[in-house]
């Protein structure tokens, strides 16, 4: 079982509209999340990170933690083809391995115009 | 521009030869990581040093070498390269591994292609 599960998508999304991303994860000792875009051809960058659980909000994107149900998910609102990319969900292990990420594997989402 | 940069961008190589990545931060950071992207796109970090110190050692083939000279720069030597070796290498840094919300910086990639 992978450590950290996505779905690969594609997930198209109409512009304007709400992209909804699920991470879910099987350590669940974890203790930060984090959510990573990545462009074709280039390298990650951070959009946000959250560690309690609910909801965390940063301009269009929210991140919403629930650790009973070992799930993470990223939503972007009003999607703009500028989002196309690949999503990456990360997750920190326990807490003796702070720095130690385990990401999935993305998913790619496509906003059509 | 401070940033994390990587050298070479692009490496293409025959199967047997001995490489070299390196990567150099300047953002003042103590943690420095090397991951694999493999052509599903999925990443997986290899080794982690903080301030000099190896801290992470996946389960990766001992062809594989890092070497960190200061906290500055970690490169990436891997010997008798195999046709699996072909992947993008990234390289990151966090300004240190103890706290919970620590944001890595990825490099621009190495992308290496065994032939």
């Amino acid at each position: 079982q992978k450590e950290v599960e996505q779905n690969s998508g594609p997930l198209s999304v109409p512009e304007g509209a709400i992209a909804s991303l699920n991470c879910t994860y099987s350590d669940r000792g974890s203790q930060s999340f984090f959510w990573y875009r990545q462009y074709s051809g280039k390298s990650p960058e951070l959009i946000m990170f959250i560690y309690s659980n609910g909801d965390k909000e940063d301009g269009r994107f929210t991140a919403q933690l629930n650790k009973a149900s070992q799930y993470v998910s990223l939503l972007i609102r009003d999607s703009q083809p500028s989002d196309s990319a690949t999503y990456l969900c990360a997750v920190t292990a326990t807490t003796d391995s702070w720095g130690k990420l385990q990401f999935g594997a993305g998913t790619q989402v496509v906003v059509t115009p | 521009d401070t940033a994390v940069s990587q050298t070479p961008k692009y490496l293409v190589t025959q199967m047997g030869n001995d490489k070299s990545i390196k990567c150099e931060q300047n953002l003042g950071h103590d943690t420095m990581y090397w991951y694999k992207q493999d052509s599903k796109k999925f990443l997986k970090i290899m080794f982690s040093y903080n301030n000099k110190e190896l801290i992470i050692n996946e389960t990766v083939p001992n062809r594989f070498s890092p070497k960190s000279p200061d906290k500055a720069h970690l490169n990436l030597h891997i010997n008798s390269l195999e046709l699996g070796d072909s992947a993008v290498y990234f390289c990151a840094s966090s300004r240190d591994t103890s706290g919970r919300s620590e944001t890595q910086y990825f490099g621009p990639g190495t992308r290496l292609l065994v032939l």
